[in-house]
């Protein structure tokens, strides 16, 4: 498997554009997550998703973002509109199911750098 | 309060020294524990899993104290490839969430 894939590495877009991240997880991984990176806040959890259904978005800071799973190969986080304090690195992960004291590494894309000027 | 806090240094140690980590967590339901590094400009990776016992992988070394409920990383013999951050994640009995500390940052000095 090549792991979690994430497109685009980087962005670059003007404030008020309409942003979309892209994930595909790694095949047979039930559990996706979207994070997003900035120095001040280090890691920060948006969304999950277990079998394609949301479970927590409370991390989402604001309706501007919204995440998507169609099918178990595919997510989508999308910023409309995007604003300069949204920039910072969003990484996707994936996961099989915790079960007791199984080790169930999140295994994290490359992650798509944003920059919104 | 934070799931999961740690302090973020930065720590900056000769190369040779022994270094370690703390990280405290906030739900006493926290279920397993891990240490994942995060090289500059990368995404972050498994270190390795902490076990109630205690465990050791080399010169890393991982402990759990339910009690204070603060989990540790020691690196003993420390090399230039050992600089990174290093982010300790907690996950609760409840879910699936893995829950990030804001990470450490470690600088071992020639």
């Amino acid at each position: 498997d090549a792991g979690v894939i994430q497109s685009p590495r980087h962005e670059v877009t003007e404030m008020g554009q309409e942003v979309t991240l892209r994930c595909k997880p790694i095949s047979g991984h039930d559990y996706l997550f979207w994070y997003r990176q900035t120095m001040m806040r280090g890691l920060e959890l948006l969304i999950y998703f277990n079998n394609n259904v949301p479970i927590d978005d409370s991390g989402m800071p604001e309706d501007r973002f919204s995440a998507k799973m169609p099918n178990a190969s595919f997510s989508t986080l999308k910023i409309q509109p995007s604003e300069p304090r949204d920039s910072a690195v969003y990484f996707c992960a994936s996961t099989p199911t915790v079960r007791d004291r199984g080790i169930a590494e999140a295994f994290f894309g490359q992650g798509t750098r944003l920059t919104v000027v | 309060r934070k799931e999961v806090e740690q302090d973020p240094g930065p720590f900056n140690v000769p190369e040779g020294a022994t270094v370690a980590f703390n990280c405290t967590y906030s739900n006493s339901a926290s279920q397993s524990f891990f240490w994942y590094r995060q090289d500059c400009r990368k995404e972050p990776k498994l270190l390795m899993s902490v076990y109630s016992s205690g465990n050791e992988d080399g010169r890393f070394t991982a402990q759990l104290n339910r009690a204070s409920q603060y989990i540790s990383l020691l690196i003993r013999d420390s090399k230039l490839s050992d600089s990174a951050t290093y982010l300790c994640v907690v996950i609760h009995n409840t879910g699936n969430q893995f829950y990030f500390g804001t990470g450490t940052s470690l600088t071992v000095i020639p």
